[in-house]
């Protein structure tokens, strides 16, 4: 089955600085990937997806680019603030099968 | 517009008793998922259901069972509790099935002694 791989499992960065996380994928038939942030104690919130027919989409403050060669992907947080301090998860799908990384927990240090 | 609501938001069980989860979707969504979470695992496909009245199997289905009551409820049974068990159990849902965002609820914290 599909394997997705995340890094780094931690990162810290200065408010208004950038934040790159980083996420792999085996199985080239995988065609919808979403990134997904948690709070603690509440449920995955989706923030951004791309699928296999796309290679780079933006909104607002966040981008996530997809090399399906490579079969990676990424998200890209700029200008980060206090309250973009969370877990971060990717994810990769076939049909109903998704696979989900192992969490990136992101600090933003005022 | 509550979206995606499980009940209970805690509990405890002993080894070997048996509970079931429930889940229900305020959004008309087709698609119904249970997923488990572990500390440095990410989120785990338990069960899904693509539509009303069918179900399958995820990536780890072994010791759990499930029924999608109607197209808002989907639950989730233990029949016998085990300590491995012990998880933060997520439902979601989605438009329809595959490659579609899913929303999630925020979650059954379940303790197995």
């Amino acid at each position: 089955g599909e394997n997705v791989e995340q890094h780094p499992s931690t990162l810290s960065v200065q408010e208004g600085d950038s934040a790159v996380i980083k996420c792999t994928y085996s199985d080239s038939a995988s065609n919808y990937f979403p990134w997904y942030k948690q709070e603690l104690g509440k449920g995955p919130q989706l923030i951004i997806d791309i699928r296999s027919n796309v290679g780079e989409k933006k909104d607002q403050r966040i981008a996530v680019t997809l090399n399906k060669t490579a079969k990676h992907f990424s998200l890209h947080i700029t200008e980060t603030q206090p309250e973009d301090s969370a877990v971060y998860f990717c994810a990769a799908s076939i049909g109903m099968d998704m696979r989900f990384g192992a969490g990136t927990r992101l600090t933003v240090k005022p | 517009n509550a979206g995606v609501t499980q009940t209970p938001k805690f509990q405890v069980l002993k080894t070997g008793q048996s509970m079931t989860l429930q889940c229900a979707q305020d959004m008309n969504h087709n698609s119904m998922y249970w997923y488990r979470q572990d500390p440095g695992m990410g989120l785990r496909l338990i069960y899904y259901s693509a539509s009303e009245g069918t179900t399958d199997k995820g990536e780890v289905p072994n010791g759990y069972n499930v029924s999608r009551l109607n197209k808002r409820e989907f639950s989730l049974r233990l029949e016998s509790a085990a300590p491995s068990q012990t998880s933060v159990y997520f439902c979601a849902s989605s438009e329809e099935a595959g490659g579609q965002p899913q929303h999630f609820g925020d979650g059954t914290r379940l303790s197995i002694l």
